[in-house]
């Protein structure tokens, strides 16, 4: 059973306007959510993080927003940029884990020019 | 140096060979990660490494076997692999493994078994 969903498989967006990639999770022992963006050959990158303890984190154009009682993150790209079209993976880390992230399936998101 | 670089890039093996999966970074991180990625799927762990001591093996199966000589090192030694092992496996490292800011990954060693 997947603890941490990605319902939406694509996601087509223009240039210049707002991409809203989503993530539902299961298990509300996550204390740690991370979003990693991936290109076709390369491994995954670090985009943004945030704790479970709060709701907003903001860095340049990329926020993520978490909603804990939902059980719902979301990471919005504003504007968006032909650049940043990519696979996007949310993860989340097990308190106590000690490293274990759980990734989700993936959105691709195209960003028309 | 911010990269973790694995070799080879590609691969590809018969299911009565063994071969190894290299991986290495120079950032001073001392936990190191290897994940697997089927197609169309997200990344599992396999395997966490802290402090050149494994830490977590996930179940995986004896035919793959993974060492980490030193800090900056950590392979994965392949043995009697079955096609079904063929996928992209992923290295990552971190500074240790209680870092929540992410981690740095490797661009992969694309295995295929044949």
């Amino acid at each position: 059973d997947q603890q941490v969903k990605q319902n939406s498989p694509s996601l087509s967006v223009q240039e210049g306007r707002i991409s809203i990639l989503n993530c539902d999770y299961t298990n509300s022992m996550f204390d740690y959510f991370l979003w990693y963006k991936k290109y076709p050959a390369e491994g995954p990158t670090f985009l943004i993080s945030i704790s479970s303890i709060k709701d907003k984190n903001e860095d340049g154009r990329f926020t993520v927003f978490l909603n804990k009682s939902a059980k719902h993150l979301s990471l919005h790209i504003v504007p968006s940029q032909p650049g940043d079209s990519a696979v996007y993976f949310c993860a989340a880390r097990l308190e106590g884990s000690q490293g274990n992230l759980i990734f989700g399936k993936g959105t691709k998101l195209s960003v028309k020019p | 140096d911010t990269e973790v670089t694995q070799t080879p890039k590609h691969l590809v093996m018969g299911m009565t060979n063994k071969k190894s999966l290299k991986c290495e970074q120079h950032m001073g991180h001392r936990a190191m990660y290897w994940y697997k990625q089927k197609a169309k799927k997200p990344p599992e762990l396999m395997f966490v490494y802290s402090y050149e001591k494994l830490s977590i093996n996930e179940s995986v199966p004896s035919r793959f076997s993974p060492e980490c000589p030193n800090s900056s090192l950590l392979n994965l030694h392949l043995h009697a692999l079955q096609p079904e092992d063929s996928a992209l496996y992923l290295c990552a490292s971190s500074q240790d493994m209680t870092v929540n800011y992410g981690y740095t990954f490797g661009s992969g060693t694309r295995l295929t078994v044949v």
